[in-house]
């Protein structure tokens, strides 16, 4: 199992619909994750932080389901300034809990929003 | 809007020069990252420097080389680079390792 898996995509949707992406992780240990949103040519930048079941932030909805290892992003009313690559990224932990830094990226889902 | 800066924006480089990738950051942040992102693929970290550590990741060749003058520059050496290293550089920091990463710019790196 990869550390980190995303849904491949790409999704191509009209604009006002809604969208969800999920991604898995192998480390049950995580206690944190992230989404970020990529545009074609720039750099990373944070969508959503998820340190506990879930996190909303306006039409982006964050969930964690811990059992099953998986954290989904939901993307309501889709505009499309939405369209970019959507990064899962999960911090590697040491043996003890801690991070030393690194975080492991998914490989990206790509989400066109079309009029 | 970043508050990680990055410089230069683009660098076109040949195989036998040595140039200088620049990294700051003004949010007191404790940890400080590069990564090397190809295209249609996720970033991969290549260094890790906090709490004055520096850590690297053991597959990135010796002609990168970073260096941190103080903890809010990072800056990356380059030299004797080949065309596949041509790539966009990020740097980014964090308030402690494993907490959310802001990235710079990036600057987009071509080897001839």
């Amino acid at each position: 199992r990869k550390e980190v898996e995303q849904d491949p995509g790409p999704f191509n949707v009209p604009e006002g619909a809604t969208v969800a992406f999920n991604c898995t992780y192998s480390n049950s240990a995580s206690q944190s994750f992230f989404w970020y949103r990529q545009d074609c040519r720039k750099e990373p930048k944070l969508l959503m932080s998820v340190y506990s079941s879930g996190n909303e932030d306006g039409r982006f909805t964050a969930q964690l389901n811990r059992a099953s290892q998986y954290i989904s992003l939901l993307i309501r009313d889709s505009k499309l300034s939405d369209s970019a690559t959507y990064l899962c990224v999960v911090p590697d932990l040491r043996a003890g809990g801690t991070s030393y830094g690194k975080l492991t990226f998914g490989q990206g889902t790509i989400l066109t929003v079309h009029p | 809007d970043t508050e990680v800066t990055q410089t230069p924006k683009h660098l076109v480089m040949g195989m036998t020069n040595k140039k200088s990738l620049k990294c700051e950051q003004h949010m007191g942040h404790r940890a400080m990252y590069w990564y090397k992102q190809k295209a249609k693929k996720p970033p991969e970290l290549m260094f890790v420097y906090s709490y004055e550590k520096l850590s690297i990741n053991e597959s990135v060749p010796s002609r990168f080389s970073p260096e941190c003058p103080n903890s809010s520059l990072l800056n990356l050496h380059l030299h004797a680079l080949q065309p596949e290293d041509s790539a966009l550089y990020l740097c980014a920091s964090s308030q402690v390792p494993g907490t959310e990463a802001f990235f710079g710019q990036g600057t987009r790196l071509t080897v001839v």
